[in-house]
């Protein structure tokens, strides 16, 4: 089984529409992370939780929120969708040595 | 300002050494040097990391010059499954700060 899972992998949605993107790991990690891709792009860092009750905005955290539901769950939500954050999704975890796992990744496209 | 700087892109021949070169002059005495490296699509993997001494894994080596200012991830033997976007980065560990990706080198590998 994977270490990271993310769910959905591919969504489509319209403009407008509130929608969640959720995230569980096996690793054990404190830390847990959600990352943007945009095509031809590197990462960019939406928001970060170091621990349960910790939640940190990164480069690009207007529009969404998260929820640190559990040590091992770490849910995004885009509040209202709009076009522009038509993008491909990562979870990540780590412990406090900065090697950071991956999850496959959730293709999300706004209509 | 980023902290590192690596070529766009490069290409190696199938079986020879993959040499891949990054420049981080600003590093600090606490920085280490992390590589990761992006299949198409999926999500970022880990490859190697060290401080100062060259450090070798089962997937790769990391030559670190004396003065820290660059360094050098070597796949010894490339294979076509080696086609990835790779990423330097320098941070610390065990701190709040966080990986930052940047635009990292398309390296491909040619039958």
């Amino acid at each position: 089984d994977a270490d990271v899972t993310q769910t959905p992998r591919n969504r489509i949605t319209k403009t407008g529409k509130r929608i969640m993107l959720e995230c569980s790991q096996t690793k054990g990690h404190d830390r847990m992370y959600w990352y943007r891709q945009d095509p031809g792009l590197g990462l960019q860092l939406i928001y970060y939780s170091f621990d349960v009750k910790d939640i940190n905005k990164g480069e690009i955290s207007d529009g969404y929120s998260v929820s640190r539901q559990a040590q091992a769950k770490f849910s995004l939500s885009l509040e209202s969708a709009i076009p522009n954050q038509t993008a491909l999704y990562f979870c990540a975890t780590s412990d406090f040595h900065n090697e950071q796992f991956f999850g496959p990744g959730t293709r999300l496209t706004v209509l | 300002d980023a902290k590192t700087t690596q070529p766009p892109s490069m290409d190696c021949a199938e079986g020879r050494a993959a040499n891949l070169p990054c420049n981080h002059s600003t590093i600090s005495g606490n920085e280490y040097v992390y590589w990761y490296r992006q299949i198409h699509s999926q999500g970022p993997q880990y490859i190697i990391h060290g401080l100062k001494n060259n450090e070798t894994n089962e997937m790769a080596s990391l030559i670190i010059t004396e003065d820290r200012k660059s360094s050098t991830l070597i796949l010894p033997h490339a294979t076509l499954r080696d086609t990835a976007v790779y990423y330097c980065i320098v941070i610390t560990q065990g701190g709040s700060e966080k990986l930052v990706f940047g635009k990292g080198t398309k390296l491909t590998v040619n039958p």
